[in-house]
């Protein structure tokens, strides 16, 4: 199987923007989708990306998501950042016999 | 907005068995592919088990192969998770979610609250 590679953490502070990559180790990061997963300190997970760049209803477009086939990797970026974004990030993509990889997670500061 | 309430959770002894139940609602549960998420305390996010709309289709993470098994029930709007023969890593979080696909479980668009299974002699 494949692995999800994410930096353990990025800051920066509140106004800016943040990218968040994670690096497919093997296969293309274009066959399966990549989903994105916020999880505050003390909380179950919500949903910010799935689908490679689609954003459930609720968050907002300052989260976006896309794919690049020449670093095979994905990347969460983050704009107008606000003290409430500082959170774990997890990807998440699938294997061709729809097993699941997460990344190791990203922890975001905001400061 | 789409609900999803785990429980089951408990304290059991290395060998034990524990039955994890997730009611789901204010969504056509039947329409969607499900799974279960766990996360050890301090860890990240390990995917487990998903489970097709028509609840056909099951996958298993390799470590839970063979001692857990996810079924659900569409016309009690349930996912269930049966854990055999529990051993001390598979103390965790325990996370129902909501797939965004009907088949083959693809990726999460919501998450329940999580219930916690502690496995300690």
């Amino acid at each position: 199987n494949f692995m999800l590679t994410q930096p353990h953490s990025v800051s920066e502070s509140p106004g800016k923007t943040v990218t968040i990559s994670c690096t497919r180790s093997s296969g293309s990061i274009a066959s399966n989708y990549v989903q994105w997963y916020q999880q505050r300190p003390g909380s179950s997970p919500t949903t910010v990306i799935y689908e490679d760049k689609q954003r459930p209803s609720g968050v907002p477009d300052r989260f976006s998501g896309s794919i690049d086939s020449s670093s095979n990797s994905a990347s969460l970026t983050i704009s107008g950042l606000k003290t409430e974004d500082e959170a774990d990030y997890f990807c998440q993509s699938y294997d061709d016999s729809n097993l699941w990889v997460f990344g190791g997670g990203t922890k975001l500061t905001v400061l | 907005e789409v609900q999803l309430l785990e429980s089951g959770g408990g304290l059991v002894q290395p060998g034990g068995s524990l039955r994890l139940s997730c009611a789901a609602s204010r969504f056509t549960f039947s329409n969607y592919a499900m799974s279960w998420v766990r996360q050890a305390p301090g860890k990240g996010l390990e995917w487990v088990s998903g489970v097709s709309g028509s609840g056909g289709s099951t996958n298993y993470v390799d470590s839970v192969k063979g001692r857990f098994t996810i079924s659900r029930d569409n016309s009690k709007n349930t996912l269930y998770l049966q854990m055999n023969s529990l051993r001390v890593e598979d103390t965790a979080i325990y996370y129902c979610a909501k797939d965004v696909s009907y088949g083959p479980p693809l990726g999460i668009d919501y998450w329940g609250q999580g219930t916690l299974v502690t496995v300690s002699s």
